[in-house]
């Protein structure tokens, strides 16, 4: 267990709506770190967070945003929902800043499927 | 920019057989190294890291070394066992953990 949750595991939903995903990182890590895997495109980096702000953008699409909280939970929106959207989303959080590391390593949660018919 | 180049799968051997994965990298100064694990249904979790050159990561009976004049962190392991079944990724992060790259991970099938 990495400590890292992600809710909900599963989710079916249909083309153009939107759906929310939850992350809470590890207790004390600032930055949270969010992936799409598909079949066909590997691991892709969407976007980071650290301590409620931005931090580094990936392959995002414009149609999704993320945010972070106070609490430094997170949430990943979707929306506009297309067929190609179905994907593994993991979220992971680090370390990085909080205990002077000088390397950024990331603890993985379980990902959440997301499934768009 | 920076980036990892990682061997392609997938890979299948018998167990009990030698595993070697490769790596290599591309960075602008001293980036730390990580192989992480993806077994089946599950999420990554880290196998082993390296955050200086030279410095040898090992868990589980693999090990990689950081080798900054190769550019290459390269996993092995000695025997290899059918639960070692699963996708492997390289990775690296620069020093100011902005970025973190992943390779496109390599799939490793390990028959009895």
């Amino acid at each position: 267990d990495s400590g890292v949750t992600q809710t909900p595991k599963h989710l079916i939903t249909a083309t153009g709506q939107r759906v929310t995903l939850r992350c809470s990182p590890r207790s004390g890590d600032l930055s949270v770190y969010w992936y799409q895997q598909s079949l066909d495109q590997g691991l892709q980096f969407l976007i980071q967070y650290y301590n409620g702000e931005e931090r580094a953008k990936g392959n995002i699409l414009e149609r999704f945003s993320a945010q972070q909280f106070p609490d430094l939970h997170s949430e990943l929106n979707l929306s506009s929902l297309e067929l190609g959207d179905s994907a593994l989303y993991f979220c992971a959080s680090s370390p990085f800043g909080t205990s002077g590391e000088t390397y950024n390593e990331q603890f993985f949660g379980p990902g959440t499927r997301l499934t768009v018919l | 920019g920076d980036s990892v180049t990682q061997m392609e799968g997938p890979v299948t051997l018998s167990e009990e057989a030698f595993l070697t994965i490769n790596c290599t990298y591309t960075a602008t100064g001293y980036p730390s190294l990580f192989w992480y694990v993806q077994y089946p249904g599950e999420g990554l979790q880290l196998l082993l890291k390296a955050t200086k050159a030279d410095d040898k990561g090992s868990n589980k009976g693999f090990e990689a070394t950081y080798r900054k004049e190769t550019t290459s962190f390269h996993l092995e392991k000695g025997s290899v066992q059918v639960s070692d079944s699963a996708v492997y990724f390289c990775a690296l992060s620069d020093r100011t953990g902005n970025q973190f790259y992943f390779g496109t991970g390599t799939s490793l099938t390990v028959i009895p």
